[in-house]
């Protein structure tokens, strides 16, 4: 996969409110979709990801669905908090023999209490 | 495992000086990567190692920059000559085989400034 396109660039919502971030990339072979969170000033942290075969996974408060028809695959936070504010990032990895994941250009969240 | 470990965590340097950035992976991950971070350009990997070996240095800027992994816990990123441009965060990721089944661990990274 070498193109991935996420969107809003920046999102600011009330808190209890939810949030959707949403990529789309090109390579049909992509399968494999992370999405990793950044605090300020601290590394990428692996929040949750999912697999071509899966439509959608939930872990608590977060969500990821998958349309492969479509080429994009969102994540949703549901009652957001404060501690939610941060750079989110999209990534795809199409597997074969380039063996790296391409990431969007990140999503600033901010959570206003 | 205490993770992916890099130091220094904040490197200022003068131009033209040589910086060598450091990381050890974690325990078992077959995969180092180098990554680097700027607001303009996102997350940019610069190049990454299978078991020691450079597979894709398709991203390093250009020759000033070298990486290398001698053994399977410790790889160097370095710049030389640096210039103001190279300032970033430069992370350092590991990971398993198969991508697929477990993504990325991200170290701390490094924060350079070069003045």
């Amino acid at each position: 996969g070498e193109n991935v396109e996420q969107h809003p660039s920046t999102l600011s919502v009330q808190e209890g409110d939810s949030a959707v971030i949403k990529c789309t990339y090109s390579d049909s072979a992509s399968n494999y979709f992370p999405w990793y969170k950044q605090e300020l000033g601290k590394r990428p942290q692996l929040i949750i990801d999912i697999r071509s075969n899966v439509g959608e996974k939930k872990d608590q408060r977060i969500a990821v669905t998958l349309n492969k028809t479509a080429k994009h695959f969102s994540l949703h936070i549901t009652e957001t908090q404060p501690e939610d504010s941060a750079v989110y990032f999209c990534a795809e990895y199409s597997g074969g023999s380039n063996y790296k994941l391409t990431f969007g250009k990140g999503t600033l969240l901010t959570v206003n209490p | 495992d205490a993770g992916v470990i890099q130091s220094p965590r904040h490197e200022v340097t003068e131009m033209g000086q040589e910086v060598t950035l450091r990381c050890k992976p974690i325990s078992g991950h077959d995969y180092l990567f180098w990554y680097r971070q700027t607001m303009m350009r996102g997350l940019e990997l610069l190049i990454y190692f299978n078991n020691n070996v450079p597979i894709d240095d398709s991203g390093m800027p250009e020759d000033r920059f070298s990486a290398k992994m001698p053994n399977a816990s410790f790889s160097t990123l370095k710049i030389q000559p640096s210039e103001p441009r190279d300032s970033a965060v430069y992370f350092c990721a590991s990971s398993p085989a198969p991508l697929g089944n477990y993504g990325y661990t991200f170290g701390s990274g490094t924060r350079l400034t070069v003045v």
